[in-house]
């Protein structure tokens, strides 16, 4: 029973498209996160929420747009997608005793 | 700007030997320090963890040391088996949870 679990896991598209990654979580935690991983390896946050509320909103460009229905659940969704978004890009939720992510989304932009 | 600064960037260790990665911080408003361990296609999943009042944390074959006048903290992997190779991410937290990270080791273990 996958505790974070996000869709889909590959994702390729042309440039200018909008698409989606859907992720949810049954553990429970209030938080959720988007991360994202660069080809260097390097995690950077993107967006936190809260039990719904959006507390954590790094420097991401507008094209990036979390929506959370429910405390479970935790989409992102990207507008005109741009060569450089390919990477691959991880949800995850937490309590105080850690963060646990799902397997990621790998997007390729071409 | 990286707020966890991590080294080496890769290392080889032969099986059954140590292999030590080391971090730095500067924020002394982190108060918890986890450890998280990568596979190819996995996301990051947690290895161990430290708070600030203790320096030393064992798990299994798994040690963080943690020094908090210095701002560092590193993980020791005892007895390493070709099944521990793997990326490892040092990171670090404040309360509100958001967790920066290191720039990632790559871990190689020769059998």
């Amino acid at each position: 029973d996958t505790a974070v679990s996000q869709t889909p896991k590959y994702l390729v598209t042309q440039m200018g498209n909008d698409k989606s990654i859907k992720c949810e979580q049954n553990l429970g935690h209030d938080t959720m996160y988007w991360y994202k991983q660069d080809s260097k390896k390097f995690l950077k946050i993107m967006f936190s929420y809260n039990n719904k509320e959006l507390i954590i909103n790094e420097t991401v460009p507008n094209r990036f747009s979390p929506k959370s229905p429910d405390k479970a659940h935790l989409n992102l969704h990207i507008n005109s997608l741009e060569l450089g978004d390919s990477a691959v890009y991880f949800c995850a939720s937490s309590s105080s005793r850690g963060y646990t992510f799902g397997s990621g989304t790998r997007l390729t932009v071409v | 700007q990286q707020q966890v600064k991590q080294s080496p960037q890769s290392l080889i260790v032969q099986k059954g030997g140590i292999s030590i990665i080391n971090c730095a911080y500067e924020n002394t408003a982190f108060d918890y320090f986890p450890w998280y361990q990568q596979f190819p296609g996995k996301g990051p999943a947690l290895l161990i963890a430290i708070r600030p009042d203790v320096s030393e944390k064992k798990e299994g074959r798994f040690t963080i040391s943690f020094n908090k006048s210095a701002k560092q903290f590193s993980l020791h992997i005892m007895d390493s088996q070709p099944g521990d190779s793997a990326t490892y991410f040092c990171a670090a937290s404040k309360s509100d949870y958001k967790l920066s990270f290191g720039a990632g080791t790559t871990v190689t273990v020769r059998a």
